[in-house]
Formats: C-alpha cells, sequence, structure tokens
C-alpha cells in the first residue's frame, strides 16, 4: 500500500494562500491521491482528489508532480474557518480499494 | 448531505460485553468502511467492504467483525469490548474508485 508523509503541523494567515504538501514516493500508477480535511470532531470532509492531472475545484487546487510522487494542496485565501486536519490519502487494492488515512498535516490559520 | 447514519451516536458499555455499530447509507454505494479515530492516531481503517457479504481487514481489525448482508447496511461488532476500544468510530461510503467518500457523524463509544 502507498504510504503518505505530510508535515504534522503548518501555519498560515488569514487571506493567504495555504500550501500543504504531501509525499506519496510509492504510488502506483493507477491509484489516486485524496485531500479531506476534519474541523474538530466531525466526520472527515472531501476537498479534492486527482490521478495524474493537476485539479481544481470551488474549495481547492491540487498539484502534482510529474512523477507522481509528491503532491500540494493549495487553498487560495485560508480563513479561520480553514483550520482543520488535512488529510492525504492514496487508495489502493485495485477494484476492491481502500482508503487508508495518516496522521495528517494540522494546519492553523491565524488573524 | 449524502444519506450515511451512524447508531448509535454515543454509548457507554461494560468491559466484556458484546457491542454493534450500525452504519446506514440510502446511497446505494458500494464501498462501506469502518474506521476509529483516537488522539494522536488521525484516522486508522478497521474493516472495509466493497459489497455485499464481500468484506476485508483493514489496519486495526483484531477484536471486531463486520457483516454486510444488504447494501445499504455494514455493521460492526465488538465481540467483547475492552477498554482499548474506547473511541470514536466512523463511517464512510463510496460509489466507486477516484470519487468522494463521505462520512457519518461518528458513533463515541467508551467501554467501563
Amino acid at each position: 500500500d502507498a504510504k503518505t508523509t505530510q508535515p504534522t503541523s503548518m501555519d498560515c494567515a488569514e487571506g493567504r494562500a495555504a500550501n500543504l504538501p504531501c509525499n506519496h514516493s510509492t504510488i502506483s500508477g493507477n491509484e489516486y491521491v485524496y485531500w479531506y480535511r476534519q474541523i474538530h470532531s466531525q466526520g472527515p470532509q472531501y476537498i479534492i482528489h486527482g490521478l495524474k492531472n493537476n485539479e481544481t475545484n470551488e474549495m481547492a487546487s491540487l498539484i502534482i508532480t510529474e512523477d507522481r510522487k509528491s503532491s500540494t494542496l493549495i487553498l487560495p485565501h485560508a480563513t479561520l474557518r480553514d483550520t482543520a486536519v488535512y488529510y492525504c490519502i492514496v487508495d489502493s487494492g485495485g477494484s476492491n480499494y481502500k482508503l487508508t488515512f495518516g496522521k495528517g498535516t494540522l494546519l492553523t490559520v491565524n488573524p | 448531505d449524502a444519506g450515511i447514519t451512524q447508531s448509535p451516536r454515543h454509548k457507554v458499555t461494560e468491559t466484556g460485553t458484546p457491542v454493534t455499530l450500525r452504519c446506514h447509507q440510502t446511497e446505494n454505494h458500494r464501498y462501506m468502511y469502518w474506521y476509529r479515530q483516537d488522539p494522536g492516531h488521525g484516522l486508522r481503517l478497521i474493516h472495509y467492504s466493497y459489497g455485499v457479504k464481500d468484506t476485508d481487514k483493514g489496519e486495526v481489525s483484531d477484536g471486531y467483525s463486520v457483516s454486510r448482508s444488504k447494501t445499504e447496511d455494514f455493521l460492526l461488532t465488538l465481540e467483547s469490548a475492552t477498554s482499548s476500544q474506547t473511541s470514536v468510530y466512523f463511517c464512510a461510503i463510496s460509489v466507486k474508485r477516484g470519487t468522494e467518500a463521505f462520512f457519518g457523524q461518528g458513533t463515541r463509544l467508551t467501554v467501563v
């Protein structure tokens, strides 16, 4: 199973872009990269996912390196409500795939 | 919001008793997952299902069993609850690989 490595914590100023890195050097060619976040004790919330190309939606952008060994989640204009634990995960298991979370990055957005 | 409901939301039980947590979905999604979350550990996968009667173990499956007799329900059973199983349990559903997974609100289980 592909593992991911993320920094334990990061800080960001309100209104600035938050760039959250993730390393997944053992990723296989058909494994997707997903980002979720968890605010306080709520259930995790989906943000974005990608396979090879960069992706953008209303919440964030996902930049995947050409070799697919790392990715960056970008929150373009962080707000205080973006303070959360952010999880980068890679699915595994083929058609019977599973989602295995790590410990994530605690992003703190400061006023 | 995706139709996913966990029950009960809170439970206190005694050591040694069996406990069953239920995850119910109205989305007809193929994949269902059970996670536990403890301070300092993030979310850890217990068991998952990729179809009716098709289940497999996750990272921390010891002491847990699951059943999925119909698409909409995924049951997690603690055969004989221990204090180490005190945790918050989350269920998730997904229609297929490469799509968004939806999470339930969680079940807080305390084993005394």
